[in-house]
C-alpha cells in the first residue's frame, strides 16, 4: 500500500499571505489529522477529519482550517500568515473507527513564512 | 500543561547495548500509547503501541513496558543499532479521540 502522501513537500510565503496544503491518506483510511511541528511548541494537534467533518479540534487560532473530500484526501489552509507559521506541517492517517488505532504519518510540509 | 513528558532531551548508547527511553504522563484518560521515531524534515515512523490494558508490548528489538499506577511507560531497544539514530516521540490517546499528545521527544545517538 502506498504511505500518506503530501503536496507540496516546501513552501515560502510572505506575511499576509495565505497557503493551502494537501494531503493524501493511505487507501482505505478515512481519518485525516493535521499536526504542526516547531522547535518551540514540539508536535502539535491541528485538527481531525474523518468523513468530511472535523470531529476534533486543536488550540489554534481560526486562520487554521481544514476540510476533507468525498474520498478522504484532506487539505488545510492557513490564512494571513504570521512568522511564527513556520513550521514542518504533518498529516497522518488512520482507519478512524476508534482511538486505539495507530496513525501512519506523511513526510510533512516545510512551510517558511518570511 | 505538558501531559506527556520526556524528561531527557538526549540520550547516548554505545552499539549493541540496551536504550532505554522514559515517558511520564500526568492525564488518567489516556489509554493508548506510541512510540515514533523522527528523522529531520521527515514524518515521524511509527514503531510499536501499547494499549492501557496491557503492561507488555513487543516487536522484534523494541519493548514498551507501561505502569499504570506509575503514569509512566518506557521503550527499550535491543540490543542498540546504528540506524536506530533518531528523535524518539512518546504519544498518548485520550479514549474515544483520534487525537496524539506528544511528548518533546529524545535524540538517541547510538555510538559505534
Amino acid at each position: 500500500k502506498a504511505g500518506v502522501t503530501q503536496t507540496p513537500r516546501y513552501l515560502i510565503k510572505t506575511r499576509g499571505q495565505q497557503v493551502t496544503l494537501s494531503c493524501s491518506p493511505i487507501s482505505g483510511h478515512r481519518s485525516v489529522s493535521w499536526y504542526q511541528q516547531t522547535p518551540g511548541q514540539g508536535l502539535q494537534f491541528l485538527f481531525e477529519y474523518f468523513s468530511e467533518t472535523q470531529r476534533n479540534k486543536g488550540n489554534f487560532p481560526g486562520r487554521f482550517s481544514g476540510r476533507q473530500f468525498s474520498n478522504s484526501r484532506s487539505e488545510m489552509n492557513v490564512s494571513t500568515l504570521e512568522l511564527g507559521d513556520s513550521a514542518l506541517y504533518l498529516c497522518a492517517s488512520s482507519v478512524g473507527t476508534h482511538s486505539q488505532e495507530t496513525q501512519y504519518f506523511g513526510p510533512g510540509t516545510r512551510l517558511l513564512v518570511l | 500543561d505538558q501531559q506527556v513528558k520526556q524528561n531527557s532531551p538526549s540520550l547516548s548508547v554505545q552499539e549493541g547495548r540496551i536504550s532505554i527511553l522514559n515517558c511520564d504522563y500526568t492525564n488518567s484518560m489516556f489509554d493508548y500509547f506510541l512510540w515514533y521515531k523522527k528523522y529531520p524534515a521527515e514524518g515521524p515512523t511509527f514503531l510499536i503501541s501499547i494499549s492501557s490494558i496491557k503492561d507488555k508490548n513487543e516487536d522484534g528489538r523494541f519493548t514498551v513496558f507501561l505502569n499504570k499506577s506509575a503514569k509512566h511507560l518506557s521503550l527499550h531497544i535491543v540490543p542498540s543499532q546504528p540506524g536506530d539514530s533518531a528523535v524518539y516521540f512518546c504519544a498518548a490517546v485520550t479514549q474515544g479521540a483520534q487525537k496524539l499528545v506528544f511528548g518533546q521527544g529524545t535524540r538517541l545517538t547510538i555510538n559505534p
